[in-house]
């Protein structure tokens, strides 16, 4: 079965550090993967897609067939980035789709 | 605030019993997504519905049921309630029906079965 994996419960860096949110995931097909982030008292949001290959808040992911990753990465971390970070799965196939999420990251970055 | 407006905010009922969870898309947004949002399982895709029809499902027991009205409003009925169905559920909307296109999502409703 398709599956998205976040290691991490909890992840704990110092303000300007770099960090890494992991995802890995297992699927056959070509997948498209998401980050979703929800800040404290906030929404669920999309944050990046790998299709579109950008970088927001200066975040980027970069999809990893080979090792079915698709860590997040932030050269030097923010206060404002700590939140719950879920990497997501979208696959199709037989006219219709799944979408599977991870079970989260919570990113806590220390002054 | 995305636009997305999900009622009641917070929902307490028993075991057994029904209830109807309500959604309401941003202006314009055709598509509506449903999510469960539990400690255990994490965040579930349950259904999607595009202008009226039912568009893709994902984990969703056969206990639940969605619909999209012709005003594009929409709602998650759960029946035969366990104790297991208490979670946060979300419900998003997005303009097309590609779920690849950006969702906005709504501030949940807590559902606690006793």
């Amino acid at each position: 079965a398709q599956r998205v994996t976040q290691p991490e419960k909890l992840l704990s860096v110092f303000k300007g550090a770099p960090v890494e949110l992991k995802c890995n995931y297992s699927y056959s097909g070509s997948p498209e993967l998401f980050w979703y982030v929800q800040y404290s008292r906030q929404r669920l949001q999309l944050l990046l897609r790998h299709i579109s290959r950008e970088s927001i808040k200066g975040f980027t992911a970069d999809l990893n067939k080979g090792e079915t990753s698709f860590h997040l990465k932030k050269p030097f971390a923010q206060e404002e980035d700590s939140a719950m970070y879920y990497c997501a799965l979208l696959y199709s196939g037989a006219g219709s789709y799944q979408l599977t999420f991870g079970k989260g990251t919570k990113l806590s970055v220390i002054p | 605030d995305s636009g997305v407006t999900q009622t009641p905010k917070h929902l307490i009922t028993a075991t057994g019993q029904r209830v109807t969870l309500r959604c309401s898309p941003r202006s314009g947004d055709l598509s509506v997504y449903w999510y469960q949002q539990s400690l255990d399982q994490g965040l579930q895709f349950l259904i999607q519905y595009y202008n009226g029809e039912e568009r893709a499902k994902g984990n969703i027991l056969e206990r639940f049921s969605a619909q999209q009205f012709p005003d594009l409003h929409s709602e998650l009925n759960l029946s035969s309630l366990e104790l297991g169905d208490s979670a946060l559920y979300f419900c998003a909307s997005s303009v097309s029906s590609d779920p690849g296109n950006e969702q906005f999502f709504g501030p949940g409703t807590r559902l606690t079965v006793l």
